[in-house]
């Protein structure tokens, strides 16, 4: 059994750039959430993708935007980046059925905005 | 928006129990109590969850009280792999997220 993966581990971007960051499902799960983790904090919900569409979000801009594809693999996009999106992004896949469901995480992409 | 409170940071000592307490006053009755983890500069891992009885599983026992406002995760013979901040959650069943606070962070001591 493959765990969630991420691409890249590390990542150097300039303020005003464009991001995506990758991550792949766990085998058999069909959801994926992400989070964002600035250092010293928890982390904090991004969104959600389940069958392919946003099933929920935090409190977070529009330039934040993700992707699930038929697979249930997963991209974040961040446009326009700011100073304070330097944090580690993490990726979390689940089986959603009836009932609670863990989240399982990877091991994140830092990045870093200069 | 977290529901819980953890202490902010624990010690304890190799070989021995650590048990790591979480007060959750105003759960709900469709609530569930959650405990993950992350070790430095990882990915949080899932450790365990319950709703009302007490659980076991080969990482971690959760005593939740009987008016389920408090719990506590019982790490049976702490290693110094278990060196992380923990991370007690309340999760409705049909919540799509997980709503993280500031944790407990526990250093195990040889």
């Amino acid at each position: 059994e493959t765990g969630v993966t991420q691409s890249p581990t590390h990542l150097i971007k300039t303020r005003g750039q464009q991001v995506t960051l990758r991550c792949s499902s766990q085998s058999g799960h069909n959801t994926v959430s992400w989070y964002q983790q600035a250092l010293g904090q928890g982390p904090q919900f991004i969104f959600q993708y389940y069958r392919e569409e946003e099933n929920g979000r935090g409190n977070f801009p529009p330039r934040f935007s993700g992707l699930q594809f038929p697979n249930y693999s997963s991209e974040l996009n961040v446009n326009a980046l700011e100073l304070d999106d330097s944090a580690l992004y993490l990726c979390a896949s689940s089986l959603v059925a009836e009932g609670p469901y863990e989240q399982y995480f990877g091991p994140g992409t830092r990045l870093t905005v200069t | 928006d977290a529901k819980t409170t953890q202490p902010p940071s624990m010690d304890c000592a190799e070989g021995r129990a650590a048990n790591l307490p979480c007060n959750h006053s105003t759960i709900s009755g469709n609530e569930y109590v959650y405990w993950y983890r992350q070790i430095h500069s990882q990915g949080p891992q899932y450790i365990i969850h319950g709703l009302k009885n007490n659980e076991t599983n080969e990482m971690a026992s959760l005593i939740i009280t009987e008016d389920r406002k408090s719990s506590t995760l019982i790490l049976p013979h702490a290693t110094l792999r278990d060196t992380a901040v923990y991370y007690c959650i309340v999760r409705g069943s049909n919540d799509y997220k997980l709503s993280f606070g500031a944790g407990t962070t526990v250093t195990v001591r040889a």
